[in-house]
């Protein structure tokens, strides 16, 4: 069976610090992947994504990035965060055709 | 561009009766339309999927309708209990590249 995973659950970073979040899906080959946001009892607000090694989608400009190295691999990076990034950070995989999105755990990231 | 449009107050039911949650949207019809449940601090959780010309699709207490006449998808939960309390999402797939777009949701609250 297909399962996502996303790390970490938590993170607390400073302000000017680097960021680096990491997804990864098991079971599935060439899924479609994705990078969103949800602040508080707000929707998900999608920040990138990638149907293919190597091709990303920016859906909104601002300090953050993502790579895609790997098939199942997805990363979502900032070189220096800012005390707006802090937010609800989810990744998630779908396969194209008549099927649902498959979330992770998500991370809460505190900028500080 | 394709907007959703779901209640943005929180619905309160009675454990036993029916909940419908209504996801509304504008201009063109999706080829799907899914609905997610989502509890705090968790990422969203696949629950259904209804194709454009499905009408109706049900899985155990739950029911989905589409009506692409009224650009409406209402999401039934029959005998509602307390734990079916959850925020839930519709989204839309427009293409084939299985882009989502997602509503803000609607918070459900059953009460005992």
């Amino acid at each position: 069976s297909q399962t996502i995973h996303q790390w970490p659950a938590t993170l607390v970073q400073p302000v000017g610090s680097p960021l680096s979040l990491e997804c990864t899906v098991e079971g599935t080959s060439n899924p479609n992947l994705y990078w969103y946001r949800q602040a508080a009892g707000r929707g998900l607000q999608l920040l990138f994504y990638s149907v293919g090694i190597g091709q990303i989608s920016s859906e909104v400009p601002q300090n953050l990035s993502a790579s895609r190295p790997q098939d199942r691999q997805f990363i979502l990076s900032s070189k220096k965060l800012l005390l707006s990034d802090s937010s609800f950070y989810l990744c998630a995989w779908s396969v194209q055709g008549n099927r649902g999105a498959f979330f992770g755990q998500g991370t809460r990231l505190t900028v500080v | 561009s394709q907007k959703i449009e779901q209640n943005s107050e929180a619905l309160n039911i009675q454990e036993g009766k029916t909940a419908t949650l209504t996801c509304n949207y504008t201009n063109y019809s999706p080829a799907y339309l899914q609905w997610y449940r989502q509890d705090p601090g968790r990422g969203p959780v696949f629950l259904l999927l209804i194709r454009e010309n499905e009408k109706e699709k049900r899985k155990e207490r739950l029911k989905v309708t589409f009506d692409t006449t009224l650009k409406q998808s209402l999401f039934h939960i029959t005998a509602s209990q307390p734990a079916d309390s959850a925020t839930y999402l519709c989204a839309l797939v427009m293409d084939s590249n299985y882009q989502l777009i997602w509503g803000a949701g609607t918070k459900l609250i059953i009460k005992p």
